[in-house]
């Protein structure tokens, strides 16, 4: 069965800073990978996906993750971060054929401080 | 192209009384899924809907159940209500689910007094 474990339940920052937010995964094959951001009392916005080719893949807001499969993790960076990216981030892993849903892991709440 | 939309967006019932929320997907997108959000347990997968079929479904008890619509419009509703299905509800659509990028709604917030 699938599962994610994000390790950090919360994590602070300061601006401008360089951030990475953990994600580990448990799957039979390769996956489908992605990180979703949600804001207080919003929903759930797509920032990257991986389903395949080359590992380190691009996002939105200067965003980027890469997959290895050898430590099965697909972590989240940003080289410098915004205030505006406080907000909780979710790691997510989609089963490459059947059922089309998403396992989530617990998220990571991320704080910027000035 | 709008994005998924979810009505209403919260909720205020009591226990036992009954709930319907509804999705409307991204224009094209025949798939769509059921989440819900609690800080107790997370996002769980409810279920989804694919051309008006449930075509899969996640491990929660029968008084949720699900629908959706020939304009892949789904609804979601819950019988019975306790006091732990006070939770955000979050709707996704997908262009044909096979594993391709779900797209997220607002969510419902519903309470249960």
């Amino acid at each position: 069965a699938q599962s994610v474990t994000q390790p950090d339940i919360h994590i602070t920052v300061s601006e401008g800073a360089s951030l990475e937010l953990r994600c580990n995964y448990s799957y039979g094959a390769t996956p489908y990978l992605f990180w979703y951001v949600q804001s207080p009392g919003q929903g759930l916005q797509l920032l990257l996906k991986y389903f395949s080719g080359d590992t380190l893949v691009q996002g939105i807001k200067g965003f980027e993750a890469e997959f290895k499969r050898s430590q099965s993790s697909f972590n989240l960076r940003k080289p410098s971060v915004h205030w505006s990216d406080a907000a909780e981030y979710f790691c997510a892993v989609g089963a490459r054929e059947g059922a089309n849903n998403l396992f989530f892991g617990t998220g990571t709440r991320l704080t910027v401080i000035p | 192209k709008a994005g998924v939309t979810q009505t209403p967006r919260y909720l205020i019932k009591t226990r036992g009384q009954q709930v319907t929320l509804s999705c409307s997907p991204i224009s094209g997108h025949r798939s769509v899924s059921w989440y819900q959000q609690t800080p107790g347990q997370g996002l769980q997968f409810l279920f989804e809907y694919f051309s008006e079929t449930q075509r899969n479904k996640g491990n929660f008890p029968g008084r949720f159940s699900g629908r959706q619509f020939s304009n892949s419009r789904s609804e979601m509703n819950v019988s019975t209500l306790e006091l732990g299905d006070s939770a955000l509800y979050l709707c996704a659509s997908s262009i044909d689910g096979s594993q391709e990028t779900q797209y997220f709604g607002p969510g419902t917030r519903l309470l249960v007094l």
